[in-house]
């Protein structure tokens, strides 16, 4: 089975410019996941879908941080304006009934 | 609330060394653990896992066994190789296959020749 798809594999933005990461999660997998991991820590939570509804955003920054799962399928991180705190690997996961997460190979992104 | 805690790196071992990395853990309930392996350049791979009490996971030459009793689920291997180096961090999940992954802070593993 294929596995979970992320674009732009690196970028890199100056700060307070917008970004926006791809994720196409595993076929039937109604749960999806984005994930920051900041160098040398274990990756946090940012928000949750169930088919297209949010299940969890409590550490999204909602004040530049937004997502979206366009019918329940894809979905779309997008960061407006960058800092540089944001700098970070973003890891989209995919979990579905009876089978447990899986991790796309994530997307690194520098802030200058 | 929940937390994961793993023991700090990097550990630097010689090949055929004996490895543990220690993990506990707290959290409400029983919830499910993990070990999860990053290779560099690479993403979160699943290594291992336990879901109750005792249940011991193994994989590639890896174990950890869920011990409630100390909250822990350390990860342990007999004999480490040069191709093991990577990133190893534990975590946990509070229920079912969905939900948010807790994960320690990483453990740096290098494997010397």
């Amino acid at each position: 089975e294929a596995g979970v798809a992320q674009s732009p594999r690196y970028k890199i933005i100056e700060k307070r410019q917008s970004v926006a990461f791809w994720c196409n999660p595993i076929s039937g997998h109604a749960t999806l996941y984005w994930y920051q991991q900041i160098l040398g820590q274990g990756p946090k939570l940012l928000i949750q879908f169930q088919n297209n509804g949010v299940v969890d955003d409590s550490q999204l920054p909602k004040d530049r941080f937004s997502a979206e799962r366009l019918k329940g399928v894809d979905s779309t991180l997008k960061i407006q304006p960058a800092k540089l705190e944001d700098s970070a690997v973003y890891l989209c996961a995919s979990s579905g009934t009876g089978s447990g997460y899986t991790f796309g190979s994530g997307t690194r992104l520098t802030v200058v | 609330g929940n937390s994961v805690t793993q023991m700090e790196g990097p550990v630097t071992l010689s090949e055929e060394a004996f490895l543990t990395i220690n993990c506990t853990y707290t959290a409400t309930g029983y919830p499910s653990l993990f070990w999860y392996v990053q290779y560099p350049g690479e993403g979160l791979q699943l290594l291992l896992k336990a879901t109750k009490a005792d249940d011991k996971g193994s994989n590639k030459g890896f174990e950890a066994t869920y011990r409630k009793e100390t909250t822990s689920f350390h990860l342990e291997k007999g004999s480490v190789q040069v191709s093991d180096s990577a990133v190893y961090f534990c975590a946990l999940l509070r229920s079912g296959n969905t939900g948010k992954l807790i994960f320690g802070q990483g453990t740096t593993l290098q494997v010397k020749p």
